[in-house]
């Protein structure tokens, strides 16, 4: 199995201030098709999972254009340019690579 | 706009079976544009996918859980369910179901049902 490392596990943040969170692949996620097969999603307190990002980059609908994705092979990162206090939660990496699909262990966004 | 519920018992006892089901409104399951998967969430394990189905009845399991599962649809009722048998306390979790969107060998899960606390327990 993809074995996901997601850090930092908490991240205190600013409201106004950018945020930037890690995702490591045990294997390259570059498929032969040039896409880096990689999703984000958050989950906010009390909701269940949602998609940010699919395919490395790309916003899902109605995700705001202060969240934006990029790396690529097995370096992953998530950035939100301005934090708002509405995208604190748990952000979890998620490889769509080959089955099993599976997780990282989640970062913790909290306004400081 | 598509929406998912789950339901099914939120106590079930060791050695038993666990049965869930989804229930798909505002899309069709026999559209053929989506897979549709469980997933689960524990304090422990964290998000686990557990598996998917098509309308055509085509499965992919997590191959953890393999020997353990059963994933069906019900056409008729716009409905997936999920068995899992022989379940311990590692197996409580909240279930999700979620609409899945499958290309190539590309997967990706949006939205998510609201999820259903089940608890393993004597």
């Amino acid at each position: 199995d993809i074995v996901m490392t997601q850090s930092p596990l908490h991240l205190p943040v600013t409201p106004g201030e950018p945020a930037s969170i890690s995702c490591r692949s045990s294997e390259s996620l570059l498929h032969v098709r040039g896409f880096s097969y990689l999703d984000w999603y958050l989950q906010k307190p009390g909701q269940s999972p949602q998609l940010l990002i699919y395919l490395g980059s790309n916003r899902a609908s109605g995700v705001p254009d202060r969240f934006s994705g990029s790396g690529s092979g097995t370096d992953f990162t998530l950035k939100i340019s301005r934090v708002e206090a509405e995208d604190v939660g748990v952000y979890y990496c998620m490889q769509a690579l080959q089955t099993p699909l599976t997780f990282g262990g989640g970062t913790k966004v909290e306004i400081k | 706009q598509v929406h998912l519920q789950e339901s099914g018992p939120g106590l079930v006892k060791p050695s038993e079976t666990l049965s869930l089901t989804c229930t798909v409104s505002g899309d069709s399951i026999t559209s053929g544009d989506y897979y549709w998967s469980w997933i689960r969430q524990s304090p422990g394990e964290g998000l686990q996918w557990i598996g998917f189905i098509f309308y055509s009845g085509n499965t992919y399991y997590n191959p953890s859980l393999k020997s353990r599962l059963f994933i069906s649809v019900d056409r008729s009722k716009n409905q997936f369910s999920l068995q899992l048998s022989s379940v311990t306390a590692a197996d409580t979790a909240v279930y999700y179901c979620v609409r899945t969107f499958g290309s190539g060998s590309y997967y990706s899960f949006d939205p998510w049902g609201q999820g259903i606390l089940v608890t393993v327990s004597s």
